[in-house]
């Protein structure tokens, strides 16, 4: 069984910019979360995604968005990049709306420079 | 609403002492719990659940937490600590009027002297 894959490991960017992180979800699994790790803090949640609609969605801005395709991989999407953006973004997968137990990626750590 | 306080940001433990981290959970409705663990530069590992079975949960690595519904808290321990437990521990919630959001503490840096 193939566990929940991240793409890019690291990325830099500059301020202003666009960037897309990408999930592949756990074999079997149709629930991609998304969480932002700053330095030091446990993670938060960014968004949910369940059968490619949003499924619910924490306290971040419109500029972070995503997409979740029919094989149930997700993008993750931030516009206007801000230094504060700086952090690891997990993924985390999970079998159905009413599963809780969330298995979670290695993680893309992106620097805002 | 749902939160998560784990007291102490850091822990240090000599190599065979008892492990003891804590987490107290703040939730107007009965709650699923998580511990997780994050080892450098990696992703959160799945630790223990609770899920309104069995109070105490036993998990990998030798870890156990008890859910105390009358003290809100789900400490984590470890009878005899490993050089290799050296790692930061996540609690985290979920209810089930949250949808699936896990919401986390701020974590516990674990230290293990030899």
């Amino acid at each position: 069984e193939t566990g929940v894959t991240q793409s890019p490991t690291h990325l830099i960017k500059t301020r202003g910019q666009q960037v897309t992180l990408r999930c592949s979800s756990q074999s079997g699994h149709n629930t991609v979360s998304w969480y932002q790790q700053a330095l030091g803090q446990g993670p938060q949640f960014i968004f949910q995604y369940y059968r490619e609609e949003e499924n619910g969605r924490g306290n971040f801005p419109p500029r972070f968005s995503g997409l979740q395709f029919p094989n149930y991989s997700s993008e993750l999407n931030v516009n206007a990049l801000e230094l504060d953006d700086s952090a690891l973004y997990l993924c985390a997968s999970s079998r159905g709306q009413d599963t809780y137990e969330q298995y979670f990626g290695p993680g893309t750590r992106l620097t805002v420079t | 609403a749902q939160s998560v306080t784990q007291l102490g940001s850091h822990v240090s433990v000599s190599e065979g002492a008892l492990v003891l981290l804590r987490c107290n959970y703040s939730s107007s409705v009965p709650p699923y719990l998580f511990w997780y663990v994050q080892y450098p530069n990696q992703g959160l590992q799945l630790l223990l659940k609770y899920t309104s079975a069995a109070t105490l949960v036993k998990g990998i690595n030798g870890f156990e937490a008890e859910f105390k519904k009358s003290e809100t808290s789900f400490h984590l321990t470890k009878p005899s600590a490993h050089m290799s437990d050296a790692a930061e521990y996540f609690c985290a919630v979920i209810t089930n009027n949250a949808g699936n959001m896990l919401t986390f503490g701020g974590g516990t840096r674990l230290m293990v002297k030899p």
